[in-house]
């Protein structure tokens, strides 16, 4: 079992739909994460939370919004994606400053 | 830029056999190393990780090596399983501020019954 819960697991949408995806962790870590991984390629960074700030994007599209409402959740909003953004969506967690990242199972999300 | 690379891209092997996943970088000033291993549609799960100042880490069957002044790892998994079929990654980390790995493009394994 993962210690880095993503819900849904699943998710289709339309273009012009807005839904969120979500993270939680209760490791205590202080940095969180969003990837995104299209099938046979390894995970690319996306976002990087650092004691509840935003600390790296990735140049993501502004369709892509991220929010770190507290320590233990890290939310990502979706409005308006494109068919390319489909993949899988995964979050992760670390100490900040060191030790390994754990990441979740992820989103599936698909867009028609 | 640091480039990380895996090669070969797939493995078959018969069960039983020891397996060895090889992981190249570019730029030795790493931070440290982390093996990843992965299930189809399913997230990453860590395997070892090696701070730049270690040589090696095992865990069970696994065994990964660092070698930082050729931009080397090897994961060696003893005595190979079915189970052990998936794709596994490795990601180097630049440094102690940063938080942001650079993957390599995996290794697909089978091991076949």
């Amino acid at each position: 079992d993962t210690e880095v819960t993503q819900t849904p697991k699943h998710l289709v949408m339309g273009m012009t739909n807005k839904k969120s995806l979500k993270c939680e962790q209760h490791m205590g870590h202080r940095a969180m994460y969003w990837y995104k991984q299209k099938a046979k390629k390894p995970p690319e960074l996306m976002f990087v939370y650092s004691y509840e700030k935003l600390s790296i994007n990735e140049s993501v599209p502004s369709r892509f919004s991220p929010e770190c409402p507290n320590s233990s959740l890290l939310n990502l909003h979706l409005h308006a994606l494109q068919p390319e953004d489909s993949a899988l969506y995964l979050c992760a967690s670390s100490r900040q400053g060191e030790g390994p990242q754990h990441f979740g199972d992820g989103t599936r999300l698909s867009i028609l | 830029k640091q480039e990380v690379t895996q090669i070969p891209a797939a493995l078959s092997v018969p069960e039983g056999e020891n397996l060895v996943l090889n992981c190249s970088f570019t730029d030795s000033a790493i931070y440290n190393l982390q093996w990843f291993r992965q299930d189809p549609g399913k997230g990453l799960t860590s395997l070892l990780l090696i701070q730049s100042s270690q040589r090696e880490q095992t865990s069970g069957r696994l065994n990964a090596s660092l070698d930082k002044s050729s931009g080397r790892s090897t994961l060696y998994i003893a005595a190979s399983q079915p189970g052990d079929s998936a794709t596994y990654l490795c990601a180097v980390r630049p440094g102690a501020a940063g938080n942001k790995l650079t993957f390599g493009g995996g290794t697909r394994v089978l091991v076949k019954p």
